[in-house]
């Protein structure tokens, strides 16, 4: 079954440090995106990709950066990690306009 | 910038009452989707609605959009537990869909 998975699932790390979370799906999608969960916000979204070598910025990217070498994958790249950062991060791929999202599981990150 | 906002934010109610959620924008979407979440896992897709004034239901859950596409709402008929969770709407533009800040909504037994 075609699936998207997060890694890691929880991460700590310091103020200042770069880290990358992975996101890897198998549904063939062109569209990928990623977005960050904190209470009272929702959903928000920081990168998204519309194919091979295409990134783009949403309503919350800075701080972010995301690459996109292959359909399969769109990591996510923390530059200089913050503790406004501290949140759950979600990847999801799509097929196109209006249709079914698929979301990962998700992956807890705390900046100390 | 929040394009969606969702009322109420929290929801907590007896099993076999009637509740709508409801999800407002300034924006036109071309598109409204509703998705359901638990803890610890991302967000499922319940439902697609594509056009303004459409109503769509799914067993105790009807969604319906607004005429102008910029609303939309959830109501459920006699919920049950197995309906707690967290409620997002999303609005599609292109390509992109934006989330609503959600509503958490929890069924007593």
């Amino acid at each position: 079954d075609a699936e998207i998975t997060q890694s890691p699932r929880h991460k700590i790390t310091e103020t200042g440090r770069q880290v990358t979370l992975a996101c890897h799906q198998t549904w063939n999608h062109n569209n990928m995106f990623w977005y960050r969960q904190d209470l009272g916000h929702g959903l928000r979204l920081i990168h998204y990709s519309y194919g091979v070598q295409d990134t783009n910025k949403g309503e919350v990217s800075d701080g972010y950066s995301v690459s996109r070498s292959n359909t399969e994958d769109l990591p996510l790249t923390l530059e200089s990690a913050a503790s406004s950062q501290t949140s759950v991060y979600f990847c999801a791929s799509r097929k196109g306009v209006n249709t079914e999202a698929f979301f990962g599981q998700g992956t807890r990150l705390t900046v100390v | 910038t929040q394009l969606l906002e969702q009322s109420p934010q929290f929801l907590s109610i007896q099993e076999g009452e009637n509740l709508t959620v409801y999800c407002n924008s300034s924006s036109v979407f071309s598109s409204l989707q509703w998705y359901r979440q638990e803890p610890g896992e991302g967000p499922v897709l319940l439902v697609t609605v594509v056009t303004g004034g459409e109503v769509k239901k799914l067993k105790r859950l009807t969604f319906q959009f607004g005429d102008a596409r910029k609303d939309s709402s959830l109501h459920i008929t006699a919920a049950q537990p197995g309906d707690t969770g967290l409620y997002l709407c999303a609005g599609g533009s292109g390509n992109q869909f934006y989330f609503g800040t959600g509503t958490s909504l929890t069924v007593i037994p």
